[in-house]
């Protein structure tokens, strides 16, 4: 079975900090592993996906993640955060091949501290 | 390309009543998932269509049911309307058919349900 952990429901940064957002996956099979971004009273947001290609995956807004196999943990970073980055994030394992369905992590709500 | 689209975007309803909600997925997805999203419970799967048939299924009493149209709309009904459902009820369109790697999930806006 897959799951999904997200360390930390709420983190504040100041503005122009290091954003990190933890994720760790379980998964019987190679994983898919996404990062989404919800800002209020909208859908979600795909960020960056990872697809068992690079194992750095950049994303839109400035994000990027490492899949590291062996920590089985797929972190969310942006060097420097910005006030429009805050937002509920959620990190999601797809199971791919039997069918579409994506778990979803508890989520992060970000904070930034101008 | 139009993103996923969800009507209506608010409903109010009485507890005991029934609702349906519509989802129309990416114009060639045939992939369209539901999710319930709680501050409590979070992200929580209903079901996936695909191809009018329901693929997948989470763990939600038979009150919550869907169906997709052959041109891939889909709709979920919740009978007998509780408390507890009202939540944000999230669609998601996604390309895929069984066999593919993966395919990213595209989410509507939303319906924000609430139930009195």
């Amino acid at each position: 079975a897959q799951s999904v952990t997200q360390l930390g429901s709420h983190v504040s940064v100041s503005e122009g900090a290091l954003v990190l957002l933890r994720c760790n996956y379980s998964s019987s099979v190679p994983p898919y592993l996404f990062w989404y971004v919800q800002y209020p009273n909208q859908g979600l947001q795909l960020l960056l996906k990872y697809t068992s290609a690079a194992t750095l995956v950049k994303g839109i807004n400035g994000f990027e993640a490492e899949f590291k196999k062996s920590e089985t943990s797929f972190h969310l970073t942006k060097p420097s955060a910005h006030m429009s980055d805050a937002a509920e994030y959620f990190c999601a394992v797809s199971e791919g091949y039997t069918g579409n369905q994506f778990y979803f992590g508890t989520g992060t709500s970000l904070t930034v501290i101008p | 390309k139009a993103g996923v689209t969800q009507t209506p975007r608010y409903l109010i309803k009485t507890r005991g009543q029934q609702v349906t909600l519509s989802c129309s997925p990416i114009s060639g997805h045939r992939s369209v998932s539901w999710y319930q999203q709680t501050p409590g419970q979070g992200l929580q799967f209903l079901f996936e269509y695909f191809s009018e048939t329901q693929r997948n299924k989470g763990n939600f009493p038979g009150r919550f049911s869907g169906r997709q149209f052959s041109n891939s709309r889909s709709e979920m009904n919740v009978s007998t309307l509780e408390l507890g459902d009202s939540a944000l009820y999230l669609c998601a369109s996604s390309l895929t058919g069984r066999g593919a790697p993966y395919s990213e999930q595209f989410f509507g806006p939303g319906t924000r349900l609430t139930v009195l």
